[in-house]
């Protein structure tokens, strides 16, 4: 069964400052995506990491993911106040024998706030 | 990517009741998945629906108390069943897009 874990659970960090959130997952799997939560509302599409060693960057986020070691990273650099939010990250699981489709399994979640 | 309508937003309902919601997609997709994320908690799969056969359930989830209707490739209901206050949570459907999912807009249920 495909487990995938979001450490830390909770963040509470200073505005300016750095701070890195790992997942990691019991399965192989080449893709991986990240997601926001605003409090009371759906989910946001991050990134989209489609195989092993793919970086991306979106203003002061930064996913990358290691397939090898089952391990994903969401960078924050300078943390402003917006980025409070709750992010998942998400493995895709195949839905039955060769159907093509997948099924999402996502991690426990962090709850970022950011202090001014 | 797609544009899925969700309603209702929210509700309150008495322990007992039954609530459909209705998810709608601006384009045809072959699967559309339902999930519920009780308050605090990740996000967990309830259902697969694939249009023109049974869901397929994930473990702890039965058909009788969360049915599933998928009648074309853009539309699906999740009923919630004899509720009680464990079943107020977030319920989202979502659909695959080539980019990764696509999420509707959420139903918070509060049950009393």
């Amino acid at each position: 069964e495909l487990k995938v874990e979001q450490n830390p659970l909770f963040l509470s960090m200073q505005e300016g400052k750095n701070y890195t959130i790992y997942c990691n997952y019991s399965t192989t799997s080449d893709r991986l995506y990240w997601y926001r939560q605003d409090p009371g509302k759906s989910l946001e599409s991050l990134f989209v990491l489609l195989s092993n060693g793919a970086v991306k960057q979106e203003g002061r986020l930064m996913a990358s993911l290691d397939t090898k070691a089952r391990l994903s990273t969401l960078h924050i650099t300078a943390a402003v106040h917006d980025l409070s939010a709750t992010y998942f990250c998400a493995v895709p699981h195949p839905v039955g024998y060769a159907s093509g489709t997948y099924k999402y399994i996502f991690g426990t979640g962090t709850r970022l706030k950011v202090l001014a | 990517s797609a544009v899925i309508s969700q309603k209702p937003s929210r509700d309150i309902c008495q322990r007992g009741t039954s609530l459909t919601i209705q998810c709608q997609v601006d384009s045809q997709v072959t699967m559309m998945f339902w999930y519920r994320q009780q308050p605090g908690q990740s996000l967990t799969l309830i259902a697969t629906a694939n249009q023109g056969s049974e869901a397929t359930y994930e473990s702890g989830f039965v058909i009788d108390k969360f049915p599933i209707s998928r009648p074309n490739l853009t539309f699906s209901t999740l009923t919630v069943s004899n509720m009680s206050p464990e079943d107020s949570s977030i319920y989202l459907c979502s659909v695959e897009q080539a980019y990764g999912y696509t999420f509707g807009s959420g139903t918070r249920l509060t049950v009393v």
